[in-house]
């Protein structure tokens, strides 16, 4: 069964701290896809990153830096330095290798305070 | 990029009146189109998956003669709740995804999603 489990109902920080969303995935897909959305108040998803099973490389782009570790089917997402703008809900997703069905987490609601 | 609007961004209707949601992807030709329903405070559920020129495919527990699944064209599907109720205010969100092999601006085999249709049913 696919499954993604975000644990982290809601987060508050103070501007400039760094913030680390959990993300843990069940698949018995060998090759799959992982991905993180923001969501603002505004509603529309917003993509941040996309990452292939075959891909455990971290990636960092600007604040944003992301933790593949498949030996514990996690997905983590660091914000580096939050920033009052990064205040949303950020989603993780799993998808099958052909894009068939995306299976979203619950969502973590990041509150960054000034 | 490719890009995936929706239509209308926000609608009320009565209980009982049905209201249309249009998906459409600007860019690309998208055989197949999916829906979202996103509760308040909940996250995304697929409701149906929708393929151009034949029936939508609908998730366990979604009704399928009340949200009507028409993807009519390779650029259109629409979404429509029939005799809606105040049980089913939420965000609808669609995708659409490329066709393998596709060019232009969208990734093949990918999903792009909408910016979302928020009904409010009174």
């Amino acid at each position: 069964a696919q499954k993604v489990t975000q644990a982290q109902t809601e987060i508050s920080v103070v501007e400039k701290e760094d913030v680390t969303l959990d993300c843990v995935y069940e698949t018995r897909d060998t090759t799959y896809y992982l991905f993180w959305y923001k969501q603002p108040p505004s509603g529309e998803l917003v993509f941040l990153i996309r990452r292939n099973s075959f891909d455990e490389q971290n990636e960092i782009s600007g604040r944003y830096s992301w933790n593949f570790q498949k030996s514990t089917s996690s997905f983590n997402f660091t914000i580096t330095a939050s920033q009052v703008v990064d205040s949303a809900v950020y989603f993780c997703a799993l998808s099958s290798a052909n894009f068939n069905k995306f299976y979203f987490g619950s969502g973590t609601k990041l509150n960054v305070k000034p | 990029g490719a890009v995936v609007s929706q239509h209308p961004s926000r609608v009320i209707c009565k209980s009982g009146t049905s209201v249309k949601i249009e998906c459409r992807s600007l860019d690309f030709q998208a055989t197949t189109m999916f829906w979202y329903r996103q509760f308040p405070k909940q996250s995304l559920m697929l409701m149906a998956t929708s393929n151009e020129g034949s029936k939508a495919t609908y998730e366990q527990g979604v009704e399928k003669d009340k949200f009507l699944i028409n993807h009519a064209s390779l650029t259109l599907s629409t979404l429509t709740v029939t005799s809606a109720h105040p049980e089913d205010s939420s965000f609808y969100i669609c995708s659409a995804r490329a066709p393998l092999g596709t060019s232009g601006g969208a990734a093949s085999h990918e999903q792009y999603f909408g910016p979302g249709t928020r009904l409010t049913v009174t």
